[in-house]
């Protein structure tokens, strides 16, 4: 079992907004960074430190976090974010990393 | 523009070992580190590791100490990623993916797909 939890499955409607979590201790002093994974490609970051998008995704992803809860917001939700989303961040010792067990995102 | 290729696909019998590549090209090589991921066949990412590209420090995920090392070949821009005593859930895409200051993975390899069987 993975120390970042997240929900395994999220359905949004087209052009509704969704938010995407992961829990767990470590969260409450580190950030998460946030991937997203398309069948058959290697996964692509869309947010990490405080709310930071690299060049080329589209700002409406944003992130966020409280307590020892990160979330990911899709603001408008596009067929083509349709992916599996992995958080990412310290584990509860600190001294190394790891992911969420990952959420299947479907856009109806 | 930023890239990281892989070394192509491996077949390994149970107890071998393997080593896969990462060339990376468009920036700094000794300004980032790299860290290694695998999936596993319909899984989730799985982190194992990271390596400095700077100075070779390194940090292991703890399930994988022992079995796995990780190296950087400053002089060609590329990283190493050896795991040994195969097993066969150790069957996965292992991607390389350079790391950024706030361990942020900017960029991915394409991934290289490792199938240990008898």
């Amino acid at each position: 079992s993975s120390e970042l939890t997240q929900d395994p499955a999220v359905s949004v409607a087209l052009g509704q907004t969704v938010r995407i979590t992961c829990q767990g201790d470590s969260l409450r002093s580190y950030y998460a960074s946030w991937y997203q994974q398309k069948p058959g490609q290697a996964p692509v970051l869309v947010i990490y430190g405080k709310n930071n998008r690299p060049s080329g995704i589209p700002d409406r992803f944003s992130g966020s976090s409280s307590g020892n809860t990160a979330s990911l917001t899709i603001t408008g939700a596009q067929a083509e974010d349709e992916a599996d989303y992995y958080c990412n961040s310290r584990d509860s010792s600190g001294n190394s990393r790891v992911f969420g067990g990952g959420t299947k995102l479907t856009v109806l | 523009q930023v890239q990281l290729v892989q070394s192509g696909a491996e077949v390994k019998k149970p107890g071998a070992s393997v080593k896969v590549s990462c060339k990376a090209s468009g920036y700094t090589f000794t300004s980032y580190g790299i860290s290694w991921v695998r999936q596993a066949p319909g899984q989730g990412l799985e982190w194992m590791g990271w390596i400095s590209a700077y100075n070779g420090n390194t940090n292991y995920a703890q399930k994988l100490q022992g079995r796995v090392t990780m190296t950087t070949d400053t002089s060609t821009s590329t990283a190493y990623m050896e795991l040994r005593s195969l097993r066969s859930d150790d069957t996965a895409v292992y991607y390389c993916a350079s790391t950024g200051s706030g361990w942020e993975f900017d960029y991915w390899g394409q991934g290289t797909l490792v199938t240990v069987s008898s």
